[in-house]
């Protein structure tokens, strides 16, 4: 059974740092490529940007990049997000999911993470 | 970046009647269009995608449709756990870099 399970929330202050995780199983991790998707307190979906499991190449949103960083450890079988400094507006809930094989559209999605950033 | 406009916002159905949803975007994505639904508290989960095919699972009540710039999603004899809201996604430029997958804002199928 594929699963991606994800880290527990988070409530972090203003200029914090913060690494969340999404750990896959059920499935040959490295064929894959995860993408990260961000829901807003009561908005929608918005795609932030995806990363290869097998060989960490990314691709960012442009509004994103420089602000977050995507990694994956493939032998923890796990991806992450990270900040290096937390802002207000990053107070969201965050999706990982995989990208079907051929489209990129997302079959398996974590349960996803809660942040709140709130000094 | 390509726009996506789902409509209506909210759309109220009776059980058993059939919805309609509508989705839009701002330039050509050929087929690479993907339905969402999601409820409270839940994550999405993929309904529909390359604008037609189902996911495996999803029963042949929910249908997608279209090509281009304009899609349409339908659930035929509405079922209580339908409720909840559907989003469009188009993933259309590979690799996404100067232009992002995008999401429409989401139609709210309520209980009429």
């Amino acid at each position: 059974e594929v699963q991606l399970v994800q880290s527990g929330a988070e409530v972090k202050k203003p200029g914090e740092s913060l690494k969340i995780s999404c750990e896959g199983s059920g499935y040959n991790f490295t064929n894959y490529w995860i993408g990260w998707v961000r829901q807003m307190p009561g908005k929608g979906l918005e795609w932030m940007g995806i990363i290869y499991s097998g060989d960490s190449e990314t691709r960012y949103r442009p509004s994103v990049q420089g602000q977050v960083t995507m990694s994956v450890d493939k032998f923890m079988r796990t991806a992450y997000l990270e900040w290096s400094r937390l802002r207000a507006s990053d107070t969201a809930i965050y999706y990982c999911a995989r990208q079907l094989e051929g489209y990129s559209a997302y079959d398996f999605w974590g349960q996803g993470t809660p942040v709140t950033v709130s000094s | 970046e390509i726009v996506m406009t789902q409509s209506p916002a909210t759309l109220s159905v009776s059980p058993g009647e059939r919805a309609t949803l509508s989705c839009r975007a701002s330039q050509s994505v050929g087929s690479d269009l993907a339905w969402y639904q999601q409820k409270p508290g839940q994550a999405p989960r993929l309904l529909i995608y390359d604008a037609s095919t189902r996911a495996p699972g999803i029963p042949p009540r929910f249908s997608g449709s279209g090509s281009g710039t304009e899609f349409t999603f339908t659930i035929s004899g509405l079922q209580s756990d339908d409720f909840a809201i559907y989003y469009c996604q188009q993933y259309y430029t590979w690799p996404p870099i100067h232009s992002p997958y995008t999401f429409g804002q989401g139609t709210k199928v309520a209980i009429k």
